[in-house]
């Protein structure tokens, strides 16, 4: 089986612009999880999908969303990013939820100016 | 609300040697909890989880956690370290949230650095 796939893999963008970030989880998984990762704060949970509908979000502003398709493909977007933005986004799916241990991506890298 | 805590940014330890990595959480009902590692430049690896029943749980190369509830504790040990076992290890909790859900909260990360 295809393992979670990110892309774009890197990113640079400059203030005040937005992007979006996909996802493609494993064959049959219904769960995506979107995750920032920084030095500073560690592995930050930014929201979750299944079956299309958010099932949970973290703390973050409004600034960040997402969405889930019908073949359980998601997309994130941020706009007007902030330099405080930059990160590594990671992507990761499961079968379920709760229980469910999450496959991971290996990350888009976003820079920002 | 929930919450992880691993006390040790690194984890030094010399090869053939047991390891020991340390996670302690905070929830308010039953928890799951996980144990992922993430080699460099690479994602992170599910190694295990504590779901219920038998409090010693074995994963992925060798690892094996105990749970102890009484010290809300989920460490992560292995009798014998390896050079390759060098990596970022994250413990993380989720709890049945209102609605259902299951927020998920991981740890800020411990480097294990085993030396030759």
């Amino acid at each position: 089986k295809a393992g979670v796939t990110q892309t774009p893999r890197y990113l640079i963008k400059t203030r005040g612009q937005q992007v979006t970030l996909s996802c493609s989880p494993i064959s049959g998984h219904r769960s995506v999880s979107w995750y920032q990762q920084t030095p500073g704060q560690g592995l930050q949970f930014l929201f979750e999908y299944f079956s299309e509908t958010q099932r949970n979000k973290g703390n973050f502003p409004g600034r960040f969303s997402g969405r889930q398709f019908s073949n359980s493909r998601s997309e994130m977007n941020v706009s007007t990013l902030e330099l405080g933005d930059s990160a590594l986004y990671l992507c990761a799916s499961s079968y379920g939820t709760g229980s469910n241990e999450q496959f991971f991506g290996p990350g888009t890298r976003l820079t920002v100016l | 609300a929930q919450s992880v805590a691993q006390p040790e940014d690194q984890v030094n330890v010399a090869e053939g040697n047991p390891l020991t990595v340390k996670c302690t959480y905070s929830v308010s009902g039953n928890p799951y909890l996980f144990w992922y590692v993430q080699y460099p430049n690479r994602g992170l690896q599910f190694l295990l989880k504590y779901i219920t029943g038998d409090n010693l749980v074995k994963g992925s190369y060798g690892f094996e956690a105990e749970f102890n509830k009484s010290q809300t504790s989920f460490h992560l040990k292995k009798p014998s370290a390896l050079v390759s076992d060098s990596a970022l290890y994250f413990c993380a909790v989720r709890e049945l949230a209102s609605g259902g859900s299951y927020i998920p909260t991981f740890g800020r990360g411990t480097s294990l650095i085993v030396h030759p």
